[in-house]
């Protein structure tokens, strides 16, 4: 079936460690993104990459680094830099021309 | 894109529809009508969208006033599955770029046995 893979569901590091949360989609979506949420509040953007090897930044990108080295891989580093880490965080992607996003599971990063 | 305005919580009884209000009183022209929903831990699901006419399909229908300015989702029969935050959406359909997906607070569903 297609869809979208994050991994882990549920990752804890300590304070001052980088981490490296992996996004992969088979359905041959062009676009990918980065959605950060936070306890009863909406999605807000990290980054998000229209094509392979070209990406952008959202609203909150620092403390953030994304690499997209083939179309279906989008992972996304959260570095000692990010303030606040400890969030819930949702990988999506989207074909040209279509209208709905579709959004992986996400995964829940908790630092120590 | 246009601010929505939803009421943060409600409740429904098992088998009976679940209608849900949204207000976008500053929609313009070329903005459509997004709803997801979020089940608890999960990333957010499509259910149905809409520039001015009602829609419908296998989850849910949309009902749009006719000057646009509000909005209501129905789920015709609701299970405890259809318990979620759901989330109501305007933008303006470009090319499908997620970035344009501003989510706010939504109203949690919660659904009765």
């Amino acid at each position: 079936d297609g869809g979208i893979t994050q991994s882990p569901k549920y990752l804890f590091r300590k304070e001052g460690q980088n981490v490296t949360l992996s996004c992969e989609q088979n359905l041959n979506h062009d676009a990918m993104y980065w959605y950060r949420q936070d306890p009863g509040q909406g999605l807000r953007l990290i980054y998000y990459s229209q094509i392979v090897n070209d990406f952008q930044k959202g609203d909150i990108a620092e403390g953030y680094s994304v690499s997209r080295e083939k179309k279906e891989s989008f992972p996304l580093t959260v570095t000692s830099a990010q303030k606040n880490p400890t969030a819930f965080y949702l990988c999506a992607s989207s074909a040209t021309g279509t209208r709905s996003p579709f959004f992986g599971p996400g995964t829940r990063l908790t630092v120590l | 894109d246009a601010k929505t305005t939803q009421p943060p919580s409600m409740d429904c009884a098992e088998g009976r529809a679940a209608n849900l209000p949204c207000n976008h009183s500053t929609i313009s022209g070329n903005e459509y009508v997004y709803w997801y929903r979020q089940i608890h831990s999960q990333g957010p699901q499509y259910i149905i969208h809409g520039l001015k006419n009602n829609e419908t399909n296998e989850m849910a229908s949309l009902i749009i006033t006719e000057d646009r300015k509000s909005s209501t989702l129905i789920l015709p029969h609701a299970t405890l599955r259809d318990t979620a935050v759901y989330y109501c959406i305007v933008r303006v359909d470009s090319s499908g770029s997620a970035r344009q997906l501003t989510f706010g607070s939504g109203t949690q569903l919660t659904v009765l046995p």
